[in-house]
């Protein structure tokens, strides 16, 4: 058990839409980052929430956003989605904001068509 | 920017061959280093870390780590394999000022081969 949850595990999507992915972090966390792994590479880091703002962010352009609620739960929004958005998206929570402690979720498997 | 290099990115052992994945950071500042790892179908999973201190890291399952800051390096090391061992490794590095980001290398695909 991961103790971090996201849904859904698997995703197709058409090129244009939009999507919503969510993730609920390890109990005592306050803290959730969003990563993309892309077939073959490392996780990238697309950004960070703490106190239901937005504290740190990736290179990754606007379409790409976020959002954190009271409950530290959050939600990953991409709009005009590309065939490039493929890939697996990663949820982490720590807690206070710290790496040491990172929790990784399985992932949310996004494929754009 | 900091970035992380793994330079293996497929290796093929026995089992109970000896292990060293290598790793490297490019930064000039305090780094803290970091290993994953991700069985098949699992999520990335913590090994080991390195903050300060002795720069010889021991962690779960028999992995230890040693950080050469002259080398920018942190590699992985493991006396003695097991088929259980085949995962996906990723190497990561987070820098003092940089908020708490982890930077990941492009992973090294480990098979362990009975």
């Amino acid at each position: 058990d991961a103790g971090v949850t996201q849904s859904p595990t698997h995703l197709i999507k058409t090129r244009g839409q939009q999507v919503t992915l969510r993730c609920s972090p390890k109990s005592g966390h306050d803290t959730v980052s969003w990563y993309q792994q892309a077939l073959g590479q490392g996780p990238q880091f697309i950004f960070q929430y703490y106190e239901e703002e937005e504290r740190q962010r990736g290179n990754f352009p606007d379409r790409f956003s976020g959002h954190q609620f009271p409950n530290y739960s959050s939600e990953l929004n991409v709009n005009a989605l590309l065939l490039g958005d493929s890939a697996l998206y990663l949820c982490a929570s720590s807690l206070t904001g710290t790496a040491y402690g990172y929790t990784f979720g399985s992932g949310t498997r996004l494929t754009v068509v | 920017a900091q970035s992380v290099s793994q330079h293996n990115h497929h290796v093929i052992l026995s089992e109970a061959a000896s292990l060293e994945l290598g790793c490297n950071y490019s930064y000039g500042g305090t780094v803290n280093l970091f290993w994953y790892v991700q069985y098949p179908g699992q999520h990335l999973q913590l090994l080991l870390k390195y903050f300060s201190g002795d720069p010889l890291v021991k962690g779960i399952k028999g992995f230890e780590a040693e950080f050469i800051k002259s080398k920018f390096s942190f590699n992985l090391r493991k006396p003695s394999v097991q088929w259980s061992d085949t995962a996906e490794y990723f190497c990561a590095v987070t820098v003092t000022g940089g908020g708490n980001k982890l930077t990941f290398g492009t992973g090294t695909q480990l098979k362990v081969e009975l």
